[in-house]
């Protein structure tokens, strides 16, 4: 059972564009919602990360929208850049006994120049 | 200097095998985590260990041993090799496990592949 469902697969976009990364969740009781970035042959990286009390977050050119009543998170990246080809991961974890993060399935991520 | 380091970063191995991963954070973190991500690129956690104590254990075969000897190692021991155990292994490190919003720091992974 895939506890964060996230979509697409994969993404062509071109530079200057905005990439969209839509993910959902089945859990309410999940609290954190990071979004991870892995470059080929890299370990993931945290990029940027929501807690549900608040509605969207904005870091650079990276913004979470959160959707708390439809369970659904997305990452937006304007102004998108070659250099943001990579797989993006949306995640989850729960406020209940130790941090346990359950990941999307991944978004492969292609800025064409 | 690199925070999580493992080693080694490609592992080719027969089927039947035994073999071991090598994670080590500098970070001065309590927690730390191994998972496995497949070749569709899916990553799931496996193991995680919050000062030297076996937190989480998923639905892992036995074939998998974890150890931690100390708060900033955490070894991963692999008997009798099969060949679904190709994977690329993560070691990852967290402040403490006790909240949900730790960041989670991964080290390079081992390109593990099973012949």
């Amino acid at each position: 059972q895939q506890q964060v469902k996230q979509s697409p697969q994969s993404l062509i976009v071109q530079k200057g564009g905005i990439s969209i990364i839509n993910c959902a969740y089945e859990n309410t009781a999940f609290d954190y919602f990071p979004w991870y970035q892995q470059f080929p042959g890299k370990g993931p990286a945290l990029l940027i990360a929501i807690r549900p009390d608040v509605s969207e977050k904005k870091e650079g050119r990276f913004t979470i929208s959160f959707n708390k009543s439809a369970k659904q998170f997305s990452l937006h990246i304007m102004d998108s850049q070659p250099g943001d080809s990579a797989t993006y991961f949306c995640a989850a974890s729960a406020q209940t006994g130790f941090q346990k993060l359950v990941f999307g399935t991944g978004t492969r991520l292609l800025v064409s120049p | 200097d690199t925070a999580v380091s493992q080693t080694p970063k490609y592992l080719v191995t027969q089927m039947g095998n035994d073999k071991s991963i090598k994670c080590e954070q500098n970070l001065g973190h309590d927690t730390m985590y191994w998972y496995k991500q497949d070749s569709k690129k899916f990553l799931k956690i496996m193991f995680s260990y919050n000062n030297k104590e076996l937190i989480i254990n998923e639905t892992v075969p036995n074939r998998f041993s974890p150890k931690s000897p100390d708060k900033a190692h955490l070894n991963l021991h692999i008997n009798s090799l099969e060949l679904g155990d190709s994977a690329v292994y993560f070691c990852a490190s967290s402040q403490e496990a006790y909240r949900s919003y730790n960041e989670q720091f991964f080290g390079p992974g081992t390109r593990l592949t099973v012949l």
